[in-house]
């Protein structure tokens, strides 16, 4: 079995002041981990994921995530917070022996001025 | 454009009636699958195939739910008789592949609104 946990259903920051998004995992087996995002009346994108090797996995739109299997933790980071990074950000767990993806409960960023 | 599209984006429907969306993966991807997504909530997993081969279903997937993907490319998924549990974004993606590797690409949704 496999579940993923978002501390925070809501996170609001200032432009320009750094974006922590906390993501906790749970899996039998070795998972595969993802950061999707999810602007209004829109499908999910992906931003970053961890398959293997480095742990510190970059993404798109100036966002990181580092892999910390000790802690099964997967936190999304951004030095800088955009208006543009509105949005709706969802962490997933997928595990060869699952075979499909296990999304958490996502987490809505608000920028503010 | 060449993701994954659905159609309709929006549907409003009365209780009781059958309603299908239709989901047109990537060319090549192999794999299509099915997310329901409810206001709040992260999407949940409804089924997914393997070409024409539908591997698995959600207990989600009630009787009143059918999936098909008769050769292999676009994909439908019917609702009969719906009930107002059923309103929700319907989320379709596609990848090449089986595998945490291969990346899933969404497609925008049919948002569903039964009356």
């Amino acid at each position: 079995a496999q579940s993923v946990t978002q501390l925070g259903s809501h996170v609001s920051v200032s432009e320009g002041a750094l974006v922590l998004l906390r993501c906790n995992y749970s899996s039998s087996v070795p998972p595969y981990l993802f950061w999707y995002v999810q602007y209004p009346n829109q499908g999910l994108q992906l931003l970053l994921k961890y398959t293997t090797g480095a742990t510190l996995v970059k993404g798109i739109n100036g966002f990181e995530a580092e892999f910390k299997k000790s802690e099964t933790s997967f936190h999304l980071t951004k030095p800088s917070a955009h208006m543009s990074d509105a949005a709706e950000y969802f962490c997933a767990v997928f595990s060869d022996s699952w075979g499909k993806l296990q999304f958490g409960a996502g987490t809505q960023v608000v920028v503010t001025p | 454009d060449t993701g994954v599209s659905q159609d309709p984006r929006h549907k409003i429907t009365k209780r009781g009636q059958n309603v299908t969306f239709r989901c047109d993966p990537i060319s090549e991807h192999n794999r299509l699958y099915w997310y329901r997504q409810t206001l709040g909530q992260g999407p949940e997993f409804l089924t997914y195939f393997q070409n024409e081969a539908q591997l698995e279903k959600s207990r989600l997937l009630s009787d009143r739910f059918s999936a098909e993907r008769p050769k292999g490319s676009f994909s439908t998924l019917e609702i009969q008789r719906t009930e107002q549990g059923d309103s929700a974004m319907y989320l379709c993606a596609s990848s090449l592949g089986a595998g945490g590797f291969n990346e899933q690409f969404f497609g925008p949704g049919t948002r569903l609104t039964v009356l």
